[in-house]
């Protein structure tokens, strides 16, 4: 069975400063990995996946994530953190053959200026 | 460009009454998905259509929810003898084709409250 864990219900960070949002998972076989963020009052946005090929990836806005096998992680990394990052970030994963995503429980990111 | 349309917005409505709620994915999106977002339970799968298979209804949480997609397009959510633990905002999701890493498109959902 998918599962996701997103340890943090909330990061903090400064302006300016890098920022990390956690994410593990656990899948039957090659997990198909994604990051999301949800503005107040709207619906997801896709930010990045990691489907195979380099585990570092780069998305929309600035945002990359690595993934690892071996910790089973696929954390979210900004090199500098913008007051318009603040929402809701979730993780989620979908493994081979199932039809759904499964996603993590959310962070609330909050960039203080 | 266009992208995936949910409405209402917002429906409130008494217990008991039965409600639908309607998704316009991305045109040419032949996967479409409904999620169910909640304080208590985060982000709940929900139903999953994919051209013209038989849906994934393996989210449904009671025989008071269904679904259906008319002519591989539009999608109506519609429950049955409302709760109030319905009340949540209801996702609908597409994407393209059924390759399990493409992303799903969001709508901005429909935000249920059952009174």
């Amino acid at each position: 069975a998918q599962s996701v864990a997103q340890p943090e219900d909330q990061v903090n960070v400064a302006e300016g400063n890098p920022l990390t949002v956690k994410c593990t998972y656990s899948v039957s076989g090659n997990p198909y990995l994604f990051w999301y963020v949800q503005y107040p009052n709207r619906g997801l946005q896709f930010l990045l996946k990691y489907i195979t090929g380099d585990n570092l990836v780069k998305g929309s806005y600035g945002f990359e994530a690595e993934f690892n096998k071996s910790q089973t992680s696929f954390h979210l990394k900004k090199p500098s953190a913008l007051v318009s990052d603040s929402a809701l970030y979730f993780c989620a994963v979908r493994e081979t053959g199932a039809n759904n995503l499964f996603f993590g429980t959310g962070t609330r990111l909050t960039v203080i200026p | 460009g266009a992208g995936v349309s949910q409405s209402p917005s917002n429906k409130v409505t008494e217990k008991g009454k039965d409600v639908e709620l309607r998704c316009d994915p991305i045109s040419g999106h032949t996967a479409l998905y409904w999620y169910r977002q909640s304080l208590g339970q985060g982000l709940e799968f929900l139903i999953y259509f994919q051209g013209n298979s038989a849906p994934d209804k393996s989210g449904l949480p009671s025989d008071r929810f269904s679904a259906e997609r008319t002519g591989g397009s539009v999608s109506t959510l519609t429950i049955q003898r409302t709760q109030q633990e319905d009340s949540a905002v209801y996702l609908c999701a597409s994407s393209t084709g059924q390759g399990a890493g493409q992303p799903q498109h969001f709508g901005d959902g429909t935000r249920l409250s059952i009174l």
